[in-house]
């Protein structure tokens, strides 16, 4: 099944203790991206990656860290989490950004609902 | 101003009613333009995406775009309870060589029988 994992689903910890949340598709995506969620504010990009060893910035990237050493893998790490880190984190991704119609369409992880005390 | 704006909602309508949901962008150079739809404590999925100016049809849903108005709408008709969820608006817009995409905060629908 074409799927994009994301573990864990729920994570409580607190402030400083590094943590890494794993992404994982099956799907030979080239582009990978990190999101946040929050309430009113919807859907705000953290960072993307366009093929392995690229990756860059996106709106929100304070705090946080990633690493596309293989394609199918998007890690991202809170080296020193923040209580301001507490949100909803998605991981996705598609085969491309071009303006191919289906091609471009985003597939999202479940989900990681972190806490940050 | 945000650079996509929904209305957050509530937009409550009755079962069998038509659904309007609507967003606006302010980036003119914006290339593509999508809706995904999010279940409550769910991922979001892509349910329509419109490059042109006009109307495209799928099913009971229909985008509208404007790009002079810098608009894109999503309607859904004969709407059923299982549409009641959170839509989100996203647009692309090119970005020094990366085609961004940038969600809006989203509608939330809520279809009463």
């Amino acid at each position: 099944e074409a799927q994009v994992t994301q573990n864990p689903r729920y994570l409580i910890t607190v402030t400083g203790k590094k943590l890494t949340v794993t992404c994982s598709q099956n799907m030979n995506h080239e582009y990978m991206s990190w999101y946040r969620q929050d309430p009113g504010l919807g859907l705000r990009q953290i960072y993307y990656s366009m093929n392995v060893e690229v990756t860059d910035k996106g709106d929100v990237p304070e705090g946080y860290k990633v690493s596309r050493k293989e394609k199918r893998n998007f890690p991202l790490i809170l080296e020193s989490p923040s209580p301001n880190q507490t949100s909803l984190y998605f991981c996705a991704s598609s085969l491309s950004t071009l303006g191919q119609g289906w091609r471009e369409k985003l597939f999202f992880g479940s989900g990681t609902q972190l806490s940050v005390l | 101003q945000k650079e996509v704006e929904q209305n957050s909602g509530p937009l409550s309508v009755p079962e069998g009613a038509i659904a309007s949901l609507n967003c606006t962008y302010s980036d003119r150079g914006s290339q593509s333009f999508f809706w995904y739809r999010q279940y409550s404590g769910k991922s979001p999925e892509l349910i329509m995406f419109i490059y042109s100016n006009g109307d495209k049809e799928d099913g009971r849903f229909t985008a509208q775009l404007n790009k002079a108005s810098q608009y894109v709408s999503l309607l859904i008709r004969d709407s059923q309870p299982s549409d009641s969820a959170t839509y989100l608006c996203a647009v692309r817009v090119p970005s020094g060589g990366y085609n961004k995409l940038i969600f809006g905060a989203g509608t939330r629908l809520a279809v009463h029988p």
